[in-house]
């Protein structure tokens, strides 16, 4: 599975839109992008995934380039609920998910 | 609501015990993941099973086992256990395994004393 690269932390004011990049320049074609959550201690949150397309759910929009080398995840409108750990994975059709360190999001008031 | 219950939520032990940890996906999921969270290695795939036989291995330990039983629901049993493994105990469930999404239960905190 490709590995990820994404900021250790970021911020985000309530309200306003939190973009989350990821870095994948090592995807293969046949790897989907997927994100997953994880607030305080409770268990990892599916997010969206996708392939190449940009895909949008009532959670969240992943936008992927082009060439498939990054991805942004969009909260559109973040509330504190949104604080948690975001993590970005890679993944062909192998079943296991390989967690890294994730972003950190903090929204404040 | 992940609909992916584990039990218990907590459990203290002492070095050398056994646990067992309870698992009950999704309904209508087929396969059934564990993962292990401690401080110093993060989120750790442990094992796979599907519709009752082992699909997948990760860094398990060989004091560490998992079956799945018919009504698939798993329990992941720690032996001879030690400071080391405290950590939060995490299942996940999907319908049948591949590129669907997992979906996580809350967990189990071990502590060892």
């Amino acid at each position: 599975d490709a590995k990820t690269t994404q900021p250790t932390s970021m911020d985000c004011a309530e309200g306003r839109a939190a973009n989350l990049p990821c870095n994948h320049s090592t995807i293969s074609g046949n790897e989907y992008v997927y994100w997953y959550r994880q607030i305080h201690s409770q268990g990892p949150q599916y997010i969206i995934h996708g392939l190449k397309n940009n895909e949008t759910n009532e959670m969240a929009s992943l936008i992927i380039t082009e060439d498939r080398k990054s991805s942004t995840l969009i909260l559109p409108h973040a509330t504190l609920r949104d604080t948690a750990v975001y993590y970005c994975i890679v993944r062909v059709y192998t079943d296991k998910l390989i967690f890294g360190t994730g972003t950190r999001l903090q929204v404040f008031p | 609501d992940s609909g992916v219950t584990q039990t218990p939520k907590h459990l203290i032990t002492a070095t050398g015990q056994r646990v067992t940890l309870r698992c009950s996906p999704r309904s209508g999921d087929l396969s059934v993941y564990w993962y292990q969270q401690s401080l110093d290695q993060g989120l750790q795939f442990l094992i796979q099973y599907y519709n009752g036989e082992e699909r997948a291995k990760g860094n398990i330990l060989e004091r560490f086992s998992a079956q799945q039983f018919p009504d698939l629901h798993s329990e992941l049993n720690l032996s001879s256990l030690e400071l080391g493994d405290s950590a939060l105990y995490f299942c996940a469930s999907s319908p049948q395994g591949g590129n669907q999404p997992q979906h996580f239960g809350d967990g189990t905190r071990l502590s060892i004393l």
